[in-house]
């Protein structure tokens, strides 16, 4: 198993360029997630999906949209990049039992990183 | 003030110390907790989850506080492999939230 894969690995972007970030995961879990890290902030949620063609908004969605085409696939689109974008991204998986303690475990693919100049 | 706090170091140990890294989160109904690690530059991996009664993994000791809304991870003999940065992670899924909040991390560095 792969477990979680993002394409593309590093990327940089013009302001005002659009580009789609791909996230498949192989461990047929229900939901997905897509994570922004900046220095000194922590990892940031900015979307997530519960189950094939759902979405909802975490922290810090302005700036992005999601599809999740399949239970497989989830990607993060940026219509328009600005330099505020530039971060690195990581999608993320779970299996999302719904039980007590010490489960939604989330796998973290390798991460996306973007500048944005 | 953040959902979940944690000192961020840089925690310079020597190999073979023992050491510790509080977090403290701010929602009394969060769930359930988690200790990730972070190497430089890649994904984050579950460490361990860390359950009421306190667990233990090898070298490892997660404790969680409910009382005073704090969560513990204890490290003996250090390894130069345990530098990392160790990410405090707490699930407040009965606050409405589907997803995991994470704190900011601890960079520990254990040197020869």
């Amino acid at each position: 198993n792969a477990g979680v894969t993002q394409t593309p690995k590093f990327q940089v972007l013009k302001t005002g360029q659009s580009m789609t970030l791909q996230c498949a995961q192989d461990m047929n879990h229900n939901s997905m997630y897509w994570y922004r890290q900046d220095p000194g902030m922590g990892l940031r949620l900015i979307y997530y999906s519960a189950s094939e063609g759902t979405t909802d908004k975490g922290e810090v969605p302005n700036g992005y949209n999601v599809s999740r085409l399949n239970k497989r696939e989830f990607s993060l689109r940026l219509e328009s990049a600005a330099p505020s974008q530039t971060s690195v991204y990581f999608c993320a998986s779970s299996e999302d039992r719904n039980l007590p303690e010490g489960t939604d475990t989330q796998y973290f693919g390798p991460g996306t990183r973007l500048t944005v100049l | 003030r953040k959902e979940v706090e944690q000192d961020p170091g840089p925690f310079n140990v020597p190999e073979g110390a023992t050491v510790a890294f509080n977090c403290t989160y701010s929602n009394s109904a969060s769930q359930s907790f988690f200790w990730y690690r972070q190497d430089c530059r890649k994904e984050p991996k579950l460490l361990m989850s860390v359950y009421s009664s306190g667990n233990e993994d090898g070298r490892f000791t997660a404790q969680l506080n409910r009382a005073s809304q704090y969560i513990s991870l204890l490290i003996r003999d250090s390894k130069l492999s345990d530098s990392a940065t160790y990410l405090c992670v707490v699930n407040m899924r009965n606050t409405g939230r589907r997803a995991l909040t994470f704190g900011s991390g601890t960079r520990l560095q254990v040197q020869p």
